[in-house]
């Protein structure tokens, strides 16, 4: 597609369920990442996927917090047993290789809602 | 973590005045990104500057990388209310993602 595509663009979930985001990147972008963002702060950063190479997963708050690329492509992000910190919005960006020159697209982003 | 400083947290001006937004680190990065955020989008990338001293201009937006690659500014010039919104900087070494400080958020009143 022409940009980053994030589902849903809204997700209001019971404390306690497990949710996943969905994000398709820009075709043939190698780099995936994502940020989270809660009201009045910057972008955390969670994970960041490279190629075939290891994900950093350095970013993730907790073990809740997993996520899956598949074929280089579209990725997952899972948070498991939803707490109301986890309350966000979810941001999904893509970038060509060497992200510190060529700079992210981002999609829309997920604002999840845990009640 | 290499931690990005934006100054001023806020700022409302009126359409026509100029302002600099600021973006501080103790860190050097090999490039320095400038982004916008609009409410309910993700950021959208305005400019990168990889030189330490380099001015780049994006129409009435004109963004300086310090020398030492520890800092950046935008000045916005005769601002208009399209400029209004959330302004990130963020910070890049090859390999890693970016990090990003908390923004600016700019408000533009006719």
């Amino acid at each position: 597609g022409a940009g980053v595509s994030q589902s849903p663009s809204n997700k209001v979930t019971e404390k306690g369920k497990d949710v996943e985001l969905r994000c398709d990147p820009i075709s043939g972008h190698t780099a995936l990442y994502w940020y989270r963002q809660s009201l009045g702060q910057g972008l955390e950063f969670l994970i960041y996927f490279q190629g075939n190479s290891a994900p950093d997963k350095s970013g993730l708050p907790s073990d809740r917090f997993s996520a899956e690329r598949t074929g280089g492509s579209v990725s997952t992000l899972t948070i498991q047993r939803t707490q109301q910190e986890d309350s966000a919005v979810y941001l999904c960006a893509s970038s060509l290789y060497r992200t510190d020159f060529y700079g992210y697209t981002f999609g829309s982003g997920t604002r999840l809602t845990v009640v | 973590t290499q931690l990005l400083e934006q100054s001023p947290q806020f700022l409302s001006i009126q359409e026509g005045e100029n302002l600099t937004v600021y973006c501080n680190s103790s860190s050097v990065f090999s490039s320095l990104q400038w982004y916008r955020q609009e409410p309910g989008e993700g950021p959208v990338l305005l400019v990168t500057v990889v030189t330490g001293g380099e001015v780049k201009k994006l129409k009435r937006l004109t963004f300086q990388f310090g020398d030492a690659r520890k800092d950046s500014s935008l000045h916005i010039t005769a601002a208009q209310p399209g400029d209004t919104g959330l302004y990130l900087c963020a910070g890049g070494e090859s390999g890693y993602a970016l990090n990003f400080g908390k923004g600016t958020s700019l408000l533009v009143t006719p």
